[in-house]
């Protein structure tokens, strides 16, 4: 059974802050790895991830992925109170099943 | 594109009663997932389809709930009898088979079960 844990559970910083969510997995077959920022409805894309040690980024987010150590990252620079989210990280089989892992909420502070 | 269209966006009913969740993917993609959301277990996969054929329902919860497509462009998630366990999120996303790229989900139907 694929199984993605995500850490921190929860964060609270102040804005201006860097923070970093951490993503481990186990799935058979690996495709692809996902990170998404879900507000008050539903979650939405940040990052698709294939190739290890590739950085994606976009603004002040970026990820990277290691497929041999099963981990990924997503780093969120200086901070703003837009950012408080649950950050989610799911991975994507063979079958295209994709498994959410439980969430990062992140609160950012004035 | 309207993107993945979901109905109703919330449901309020009571105990025992049928409820039946409704779900447009978007035009194209071929690979349909409902996931349930809760505070508690989060985001979890009930079942998805591909082609318009289930591969995967082990985690629908139990025989009470049913899941269809008949077609590409819809699909439905039922309950019967529901209880209030059941209250929760139900979000449907649709992707392209074969693409590794992002899901694509709904606006969800918030259900509760008094």
């Amino acid at each position: 059974e694929d199984k993605v844990v995500q850490s921190p559970l929860s964060l609270v910083v102040h804005e201006g802050d860097t923070v970093t969510l951490n993503c481990s997995y186990e799935v058979t077959n690996f495709r692809s790895l996902l990170w998404y920022k879900q507000e008050k409805k539903a979650p939405t894309f940040l990052f698709m991830l294939t190739s290890s040690g590739i950085e994606k980024k976009s603004g002040r987010l970026s990820s990277i992925l290691d497929k041999k150590e099963l981990f990924s990252i997503l780093n969120i620079t200086a901070t703003q109170t837009g950012d408080s989210a649950v950050y989610l990280c799911a991975v994507r089989n063979a079958g295209n099943m994709l498994t959410f892992g439980g969430g990062t909420r992140l609160m950012v502070k004035p | 594109d309207a993107g993945v269209i979901q109905s109703p966006r919330h449901e309020v009913t009571e105990m025992g009663q049928e409820v039946t969740l409704r779900c447009k993917p978007i035009s194209g993609h071929n690979s349909l997932f409902w996931y349930r959301q809760t505070m508690m277990r989060g985001l979890e996969l009930l079942i998805y389809f591909n082609n318009n054929v289930p591969i995967d329902d082990s985690g629908m919860p139990e025989d009470r709930f049913s899941a269809k497509m008949p077609n590409a462009s819809f699909s439905t998630l039922k309950i019967q009898p529901s209880e209030p366990r059941d209250s929760a999120v139900y979000f449907c996303a649709s992707s392209f088979y074969g693409d590794t790229g992002e899901l694509f989900f709904g606006e969800g139907s918030r259900l509760t079960v008094l």
